[in-house]
């Protein structure tokens, strides 16, 4: 598995931006990206995902580092309702371990 | 267009008894995933399906816990003489197998809720 390394927690105000990073040092050449994230009292829910280049989807934006040993997932524009635990997983083999996440508090 | 779907939702039994939960995974998902999660605390796998292929059981704490899944279709989830440890969220995941599995997302139901008393 490719260790993932994320901080605890992270605080934000509403309508700014955030940048929730994750490290993950021992990635493979195959290994994608996940990141996901849990609302309170919810199963986590898928966020993005990406190999090598930068992808943006409607919910957020991933950076991915040109050595792969770090990303960066982005909300342009928080929101209440993005208040939750961002999990991201490098995943080159089946079991999709996950790691602590980091939980998100957005502040009005 | 329904998702993955657990049940009961909610669980309470008593120690010592054995407790099934089940998981209904979107038609065509390939992957199946269970994992534990304890009160504020992350996700744990305990055992993953693919397909045909034997499941991997390396996450299961326990020879108390075991799964089942019947080819790409329902598993169960059994915890044999529950103790309260097992409290928990247990949640289920699926994903379709592409030509490259691992861009495949999970999707995740929404877990049941286990109290042993």
């Amino acid at each position: 598995d490719a260790k993932t390394t994320q901080p605890n927690s992270m605080e934000s105000n509403e309508e700014e931006p955030v940048h929730l990073p994750c490290n993950h040092s021992t990635i493979s050449g195959t290994d994608y990206i996940h990141w996901y994230r849990q609302l309170p009292s919810q199963g986590p829910e898928y966020v993005i995902h990406g190999l090598t280049s930068n992808v943006n989807n409607r919910m957020a934006s991933l950076a991915i580092a040109e050595d792969r040993k770090s990303s960066t997932l982005i909300l342009h524009r928080a929101t209440l309702r993005d208040a939750a635990v961002y999990y991201c997983i490098g995943n080159n083999n089946n079991d999709m371990r996950f790691g602590a996440g980091t939980r998100l508090t957005v502040k009005p | 267009g329904a998702g993955v779907s657990q049940s009961p939702s909610n669980k309470v039994t008593e120690k010592g008894k054995d407790v099934e939960l089940r998981c209904d995974p979107i038609s065509g998902h390939t992957a199946l995933y269970w994992y534990r999660q304890r009160l504020g605390q992350g996700l744990e796998f305990l055992i993953y399906f693919q397909g045909n292929s034997a499941p991997d059981k390396s996450g299961l704490p326990s020879d108390r816990f075991s799964a089942e899944r019947t080819g790409e279709s329902v598993s169960t989830l059994t915890i044999q003489r529950t103790q309260q440890e097992d409290s928990a969220v247990y949640l289920c995941a699926s994903s379709p197998k592409t030509g490259s599995f691992y861009n495949s997302p999970l999707h995740f139901g929404n877990g049941t809720r286990l109290t042993v008393t």
